[in-house]
């Protein structure tokens, strides 16, 4: 059974302010490590794919890091806006038809 | 409009009604997914069609049964459910197992 664990659970943040979240997973067996952003009554939407060890990809004011060997990518997001409000999903793929497995996601609250 | 559509919404069922979710993608997918949510547990995958072949998935009780009659359709049989089975089900669509384009879901409710 695959571990894919996020950290915080749930996050408040004033407006205005940076913050950023953690997603691990395993390192063995990578092929890639996506990123989703899930608002209330809207499907989930998907930020990033990264493949890299290494990678940095950027999406406006969000951006995440990538570190294969030990098995842990980074969510940030710069100067926080109302509408960042969401749940972030990762989830971890071992590549093939197998589907990926997620982390229960950051429940991300910005506070005007 | 993320291209895949979900049908219905809503759903209440008794636990002995026999229903069917469905699933449509307009984007030239290959692979098809259905996954659970349900409160408090990550998105669970279920099953996944790839090139319209069903990859297996073990560990779903029989009373789910996934149909795909070609790359743009995908139906999830319901009978016999049980009250824990009530939750989100979320169908989703990729290109060869890149990034996952979901449905809107269909909550489900099982009395």
């Amino acid at each position: 059974i695959l571990n894919v664990e996020q950290s915080p659970q749930s996050l408040h943040v004033q407006e205005g302010d940076s913050t950023n979240f953690t997603c691990s997973f395993p390192s063995s067996n990578f092929y890639a490590l996506h990123w989703y952003r899930w608002e209330t009554a809207k499907s989930p939407e998907a930020l990033f794919v990264m493949t890299l060890n290494g990678d940095e990809k950027k999406k406006g004011r969000i951006s995440a890091t990538l570190n294969t060997k030990e098995g842990y990518s980074y969510l940030y997001i710069k100067g926080s806006q109302p509408e960042d409000s969401a749940t972030y999903l990762c989830a971890f793929s071992g590549g093939g038809a197998d589907g990926l497995t997620f982390g229960k996601g950051t429940h991300l609250i910005i506070q005007p | 409009e993320t291209g895949v559509t979900q049908t219905p919404r809503h759903l209440v069922m008794g636990m002995t009604n026999k229903k069917s979710l469905k699933c449509e993608q307009h984007l030239g997918h290959n692979a098809m997914y259905w996954y659970k949510q349900s409160a408090k547990k990550p998105l669970e995958l279920m099953f996944v069609y790839s090139l319209e072949e069903r990859v297996e998935n073990n560990s779903v009780p029989s009373r789910f049964s996934p149909e795909c009659p070609n790359s743009s359709h995908l139906f999830l049989h319901l009978h016999t459910l049980q009250p824990e089975d009530s939750a989100l089900y979320l169908c989703a669509s990729s290109w060869s197992g890149e990034k996952l384009f979901f449905g809107s879901g269909t909550q489900l409710s099982v009395l």
